[in-house]
């Protein structure tokens, strides 16, 4: 199992700045994920960091308004830029353990980080 | 048409109860089906895995898959109130595929 840890848990931002949150991971991992869990919503894929690369976007999220770093194989950032109030939701930094097989994939997820932008 | 479909609830049922959580998919390709767990302030954690069809049992809980019908069930038998929480279904096309996740369904359990 991995525990990971997410910072900040919360915040209030203004619309038009932008805010950095930090995940940090007990072990070496090469992938890290970025989630946006929205009321009512799916859990929606935001990006795939990859350590020493260009993170990996999914449809509907652009680099500009969403950068990652990973700067290490334990630790990412994920900056929500220019927000505006369609950008509150919860951001979740997760990893996955693949089994292999049938064995499967679990993810593991930090505890969140609830952005509310005014 | 979502790929994967879960109502939101809120669902609430008295203790000790049997409590039913659903989705459907629409793509017969999914092959591993999970259900993660998800308490207030927390991030989801794994709770039932099956690979391709069948039941899957894990104590109280007991997780199907019908691929048939591309439906897949949570139970939870003699349900407590510290079981209220978030449920989402989950669903992947191969082990190091991308997890595609429900909207979770919201269960309250009233003592």
């Amino acid at each position: 199992s991995a525990v990971i840890s997410q910072k900040p848990s919360r915040d209030i931002c203004q619309r038009g700045t932008s805010l950095t949150i930090q995940c940090q991971v007990d072990s070496q991992v090469t992938m890290m994920f970025w989630y946006r869990q929205q009321p009512g919503q799916s859990l929606t894929l935001i990006a795939t960091a990859n350590q020493g690369s260009e993170a990996t976007y999914e449809s509907g999220f652009v680099i500009d308004k969403f950068p990652i770093s990973r700067p290490n194989l334990t630790f990412s950032t994920l900056t929500v830029s220019n927000m505006s109030p369609e950008d509150s939701s919860i951001y979740l930094c997760s990893v996955e353990d693949t089994k292999g097989g049938s064995g499967g994939t679990e993810a593991f997820f930090g505890q969140g980080t609830r952005l509310t932008v005014v | 048409q979502k790929e994967v479909e879960q109502d939101p609830g809120p669902l609430s049922v008295p203790e000790g109860a049997i409590v039913s959580l659903n989705c459907t998919y629409s793509n017969s390709a999914f092959q591993y089906f999970m259900w993660y767990r998800q308490y207030s302030r927390k991030g989801p954690e794994l709770l039932m895995y099956t690979y391709s069809s069948g039941n899957k049992e894990d104590g109280r809980f007991t997780a199907q898959v019908d691929k048939s019908s591309k439906y897949i069930s949570l139970f939870i038998r003699d349900s407590q109130p510290s079981d209220s929480a978030t449920y989402l279904c989950a669903m992947s096309f191969s082990s190091a595929s991308k997890i595609i996740f429900g909207s979770g369904t919201r269960l309250s359990i009233r003592p």
